[in-house]
């Protein structure tokens, strides 16, 4: 098993372009979630979803679109980028409400 | 929702020595409590962790106890390695987790 993967691994961006953020499992299970993880601060919940077709906002959702159309796949979209998002990002799933797995990061930078 | 804290933000213990990290936490429904570690460039990775329903858990070298009274649980490790120098952070959830800010520990050899 690959586990959870994420690309890509650094982005930069300009202040107003959009990019989505690829998350991918391969352990079946139904959680999954997006955090940013900031200096000081954490990790912060921004996206949950409990199953293909169900999504949820977290602590911090300003900015970030969700979809789970597959099992498999739960990608981050960033509408327009703002220098306050940078961060980075890492995406976890479960198989249920508790011990999550967590990707290996992506480290975004919005200029 | 829920507010986690952490103590301290960093520690240094020297190898062999213990090293005992807290958190506490505000929201009474909260019933699981996991610890993370993450090294240098690399997710967080589950460590151990507790339910709402025990009061300690030990595995090797780590343990973790959970006060639900005062709503804080802790983590030992002891007989510190310098493999161990990392970032640890405490969480706990609902229906949704909540981290703490971390602690970054440093065992010097």
């Amino acid at each position: 098993n690959a586990g959870v993967t994420q690309t890509p691994k650094f982005q930069v961006l300009k202040t107003g372009q959009s990019m989505t953020l690829q998350c991918a499992q391969d352990m079946n299970h139904e959680y999954m979630s997006w955090y940013r993880q900031d200096p000081g601060m954490g990790l912060r919940l921004i996206h949950y979803s409990v199953g293909a077709g169900i999504t949820d906002q977290g602590e911090v959702p300003n900015g970030y679109n969700v979809s789970r159309s597959t099992t498999e796949d739960f990608p981050l979209r960033l509408l327009s980028a703002a220098p306050s998002q940078t961060s980075v990002y890492f995406c976890a799933s479960s198989y249920s409400a508790d011990t999550q797995y967590f990707g290996p990061g992506t480290r975004l930078t919005v200029l | 929702g829920e507010n986690v804290e952490q103590h301290p933000s960093t520690l240094s213990v020297q190898e062999g020595d213990s090293a005992v990290i807290k958190c506490t936490y505000s929201d009474s429904a909260s019933n699981y409590f996991p610890w993370y570690k993450q090294e240098l460039g690399k997710g967080p990775q589950l460590i151990i962790d507790i339910r709402s329903n025990v009061g300690e858990k030990k595995d090797q070298r780590i343990a973790v106890t959970l006060n639900k009274t005062a709503k804080h649980f802790s983590l030992h490790i002891t007989e510190t390695q310098p493999e161990d120098s990392a970032v640890y952070f405490c969480a706990a959830t609902g229906n949704q987790f909540y981290f703490g800010t971390g602690t970054s520990l440093t065992v010097i050899p």
